[in-house]
């Protein structure tokens, strides 16, 4: 079964916009995380923020903040004001306790912000 | 500042042939993983290992070998390589899973690798 899902395979948002990127996650480990990455046409993979089961206000970083909502098994991803560097895949990806801190990445969404 | 490094960063082998793709992480992490890459899909972790000496299977480990010698170095091993296995492979590292952990996966630049 799927563990994490990413339905928008690619999103168009534009320059200075907030956009929302939606993520589903099924488990039923009750302590887990919930981490975002962001993937540049380069290639490599950068940590964009993280929100624990157990935290109690959505997690907030610079422009990203994640809108968790724990009884739907949704974290979703906002960005607020977006740039043209913002154009990446972004990736969720889940770390169950008991799953040495193995995480579990959805497929991605690939933004494109247009100017 | 050089965190998780990965050699090769490009490599195109034949069928059958052997490699090793190195990972090296100077953070002084307990946790160390090995993903690949696949058009369209996210990451799926081959194997990973939780301390120095010790390694398990994570979702694909068919084809794949690893070893962890040292703390700082996780090796990738394709004893045979076959064209499924054409991908883009990343190597990452944590602290621990400790319970509440927000400590992120720092993942490496990536091994390019064609298998023709």
């Amino acid at each position: 079964a799927q563990k994490i899902t990413q339905t928008q395979p690619g999103m168009f948002v534009q320059e200075k916009e907030a956009v929302t990127l939606d993520c589903t996650y099924d488990t039923s480990d009750p302590s887990y995380g919930l981490f975002w990455y962001k993937q540049p046409s380069s290639g490599e993979m950068i940590f964009l923020i993280y929100q624990g089961s157990y935290d109690q206000q959505n997690a907030t970083e610079g422009r990203y903040s994640l809108n968790f909502q724990k009884a739907r098994k949704s974290a979703n991803l906002v960005i607020s004001a977006s740039q043209l560097g913002d154009s990446a895949m972004y990736f969720c990806a889940m770390r169950e306790y008991m799953r040495a801190g193995k995480l579990i990445f959805g497929q991605g969404t690939t933004l494109q912000v247009k100017p | 500042n050089a965190g998780v490094t990965q050699t090769p960063k490009f490599r195109v082998l034949k069928t059958g042939q052997s490699m090793t793709l190195l990972c090296a992480q100077d953070m002084n992490h307990e946790y160390m993983y090995w993903y690949r890459q696949d058009p369209g899909m996210g990451l799926r972790l081959i194997h990973y290992s939780v301390g120095e000496g010790t390694t398990a299977k994570g979702e694909v480990p068919d084809g794949y070998n690893v070893s962890r010698l040292k703390k700082q170095n996780f090796l990738l091993g394709l004893e045979s390589a076959a064209p499924s296995q054409t991908s883009v492979y990343f190597c990452a590292s944590s602290f621990d899973r400790g319970l509440g952990s927000n400590q992120p996966q720092h993942f490496g630049d990536g091994t390019r690798l064609s298998i023709l």
